[in-house]
């Protein structure tokens, strides 16, 4: 099994350029979602998603768009990206939420490295 | 704003020492985990503990949770040079859906 899947690995863009992180899993998960990592701010939650068709915002949504049209993919667009946008940027999934009993542990990608210049 | 505050961001000791890092959070939650980032890795899941359960053990890993508290705490016993990562708490929280949010981390270096 391949689990989470990110490409590209390291990307530089340049101000107000678009461009799209894409991951993917293997896992039949239903919930995967985006965080980004920057220095002395842990992981943040950029967007996710509880299913197909289904995305919500998370703690930092603006600037970025995601959709869910399978459950094996869920892409980050970067519309314009910024400066502010540089940062390490991880897919994460794991199996439907089982609520208080359950155990909503996180498969990890290998993360995506994104420079805007 | 984050969920989990990590105490200490830094931590350097020996090996065959033992190494302790603590975890601060804000509301109620379902469960607590602890992740471990290797440099330039992704997050690998090390060990959940749910809100009813007071200390759970996992190999070298014991983590404590004191909920009356908001606090967590894992121990690595004789710790290895390969225990050298960055360790993060994530909380898992009542009516969230299922988002887990993670706090700042704690940076471990075990010198040989």
């Amino acid at each position: 099994n391949a689990g989470v899947t990110q490409t590209p690995k390291f990307q530089v863009l340049k101000t107000g350029q678009s461009m799209t992180l894409q991951c993917a899993q293997d896992m039949n998960h239903e919930y995967m979602s985006w965080y980004r990592q920057d220095p002395g701010m842990g992981l943040r939650l950029i967007h996710y998603s509880v299913g197909a068709g289904i995305t919500d915002q998370g703690e930092v949504p603006n600037g970025y768009n995601v959709s869910r049209s399978t459950t094996e993919d869920f892409p980050l667009r970067l519309l314009s990206a910024a400066p502010s946008q540089t940062s390490v940027y991880f897919c994460a999934s794991r199996e439907k939420d089982r609520g208080i009993s359950g155990a909503n542990v996180l498969t990890f990608g290998a993360g995506s490295r994104l420079t805007v210049l | 704003s984050q969920q989990g505050e990590e105490d200490p961001q830094a931590l350097s000791i020996q090996e065959g020492e033992n190494a302790t890092m603590n975890c601060s959070y804000k509301t109620s939650i379902n469960n607590l985990q602890w992740y471990r980032q290797n440099s330039g890795r992704g997050l690998v899941h090390l060990i959940l503990i749910r809100s009813n359960e007071r200390e759970k053990h996992s190999g070298r890993l014991r983590v404590t949770l004191d909920t009356s508290k908001k606090s967590s705490s894992l121990l690595i016993t004789a710790s290895r040079a390969a225990d050298t990562a960055s360790y993060f708490c994530a909380t898992d929280t009542y009516n969230q859906g299922g988002k887990l949010i993670f706090g700042q981390g704690t940076e471990l270096s075990v010198k040989p």
